[in-house]
């Protein structure tokens, strides 16, 4: 079975630009993570997402936003990209009834100029 | 809010010599996480601890979650160079929040 399916893998945006990162969980996952991962740093919980519904948030600004789809996929949306921004952002896949793991994807390196 | 600090932030040591990190939260947790990153990649889950004072074992590998359920470690017997990576710990509070140390990074000499 495919593991965590993340796009794009790398992308160079500007100041001030949108972007919108795509996720595919793990077939049978229903609970989808997003992470924002700066350099030396770990893991920043940003949204979590459970049969489309926001059921976590953290502590990022409303320029953030997600959504999740029916078929469990997930996208994020960042607007006005602040240099700040630049970070590998990592999405996560968990089962319901599993042991609580997260399955990461590869990530989407995101350069803001 | 929740803090979950991680020593040493960096370790370097000779192939075949032991490695600890050690992962303390402010809050007490419902449970703790740990991850491997290599270089270049993402996190991959290696254990969950869930009960007051348990000790997981893998191979070399051995976790340990502490009495107030507030502390934890992993300690690597005889370090390979295939252990090189970062190691994060993610504690989990009862209000279902998740949170990341910033891990330890574990450099090997062959």
């Amino acid at each position: 079975d495919a593991g965590v399916t993340q796009s794009p893998t790398h992308l160079i945006k500007t100041r001030g630009q949108q972007v919108t990162l795509r996720c595919s969980p793990i077939s049978g996952h229903k609970s989808v993570s997003w992470y924002q991962q700066v350099l030396g740093q770990g893991p920043q919980f940003i949204f979590q997402y459970y049969e489309k519904e926001e059921r976590g948030r953290g502590n990022f600004p409303d320029r953030f936003s997600a959504r999740q789809f029916p078929n469990y996929s997930s996208e994020l949306n960042v607007n006005a990209l602040l240099l700040g921004d630049s970070a590998l952002y990592l999405c996560a896949s968990s089962h319901p009834g599993g042991a609580g793991e997260l399955f990461f994807g590869e990530g989407s390196r995101l350069t803001v100029l | 809010g929740q803090q979950v600090m991680q020593i040493p932030q960096y370790q370097h040591v000779q192939e075949g010599e032991d490695f600890t990190t050690y992962c303390n939260s402010s809050t007490t947790l419902s449970n703790i996480q740990w991850y491997k990153q290599r270089p270049g990649g993402h996190p991959v889950f290696l254990i969950q601890l869930v009960k007051s004072g348990e000790v997981k074992k893998q191979k070399r590998l051995t976790f340990q979650f502490g009495e107030a359920k507030k502390n934890s470690s992993l300690h690597i017997t005889a370090t390979q160079t295939t252990d090189v990576g970062t190691y994060f710990c993610a504690g989990l509070t009862n209000a279902g929040k998740s949170t990341f140390g910033d891990g330890t990074t574990l450099t090997v000499k062959p």
